[in-house]
């Protein structure tokens, strides 16, 4: 079973700064089946990028997704106030689903 | 506009059984496969299983195996998440999700949750 380890736990930035999340996954994984959520205290989870990189719908272009085999990264080019959030990544593979544990992205 | 409602928050006592419903509007029912996903207080997502609303068709995670089933209904585009055997570490929040194939069994809209709690 494909494990993902999302780092760091916690991210301390302030608005304006560039985040680097990244998930890693104890084996080489599809990228086409890495996903990206966004989840904010007492809402559903968001879906951000799908295929590694592809942004859902009205997704804006400072997030972005990259990365291949046991590595993904997500990055948000300039922070925004309500950039701050829990983000957890996921892989669909064999009919079932993984998350990683999660990055809580606070303010600094 | 695509929407998924689920139903309303339950509290059950330990060995219970909790059925929580997800009502689909806004496409067609039967296209897309839904996925369950559980947050238990303070912790990640967990996923629980998927079924599809074609042909019914399931696959459950291990953890909970031999005490969920899921459901759906064509007639009223709803889906349901039955769990049986209910103990303290089921307590969470239970999210419906739709799966698109499109985009790679991603999870592209989402249900509002529904809290569960288990306590004597």
């Amino acid at each position: 079973e494909i494990v993902l380890t999302q780092s760091p736990g916690t991210l301390s930035l302030s608005p304006g700064e560039r985040a680097t999340l990244s998930c890693r996954a104890t084996q080489s994984v599809s990228s086409s089946y890495l996903a990206w959520y966004q989840q904010k205290p007492g809402q559903a989870p968001r879906l951000l990028i799908s295929g590694a990189s592809t942004r859902a719908t009205g997704i804006p272009d400072r997030f972005s997704g990259s990365g291949s085999g046991t590595d993904f990264t997500l990055t948000i080019s300039r922070l925004e106030p309500e950039d701050f959030a829990v983000y957890y990544c996921q892989h669909y593979g064999s009919a079932l689903y993984t998350f990683g544990q999660g990055t809580k992205l606070e303010i600094k | 506009q695509v929407h998924l409602v689920q139903s309303g928050a339950e509290m059950k006592k330990p060995g219970a059984s909790v059925k929580v419903s997800c009502k689909a509007s806004g496409y067609t029912f039967r296209r897309d496969t839904i996925t369950w996903v559980r947050q238990a207080p303070g912790q990640g997502l967990e996923w629980m299983g998927w079924v599809g609303t074609y042909n019914g068709h399931t696959n459950y995670a291990q953890k909970v195996q031999g005490r969920v089933t899921m459901t759906t209904d064509t007639v009223t585009s709803t889906v349901y998440m039955e769990l049986r055997s209910l103990r303290s570490d089921d307590t969470a929040v239970y999210f419906c999700a739709r799966q698109r194939l499109d985009l790679y069994y991603a999870m592209d809209v989402w249900g509002q949750g529904t809290t569960v709690t288990v306590s004597s």
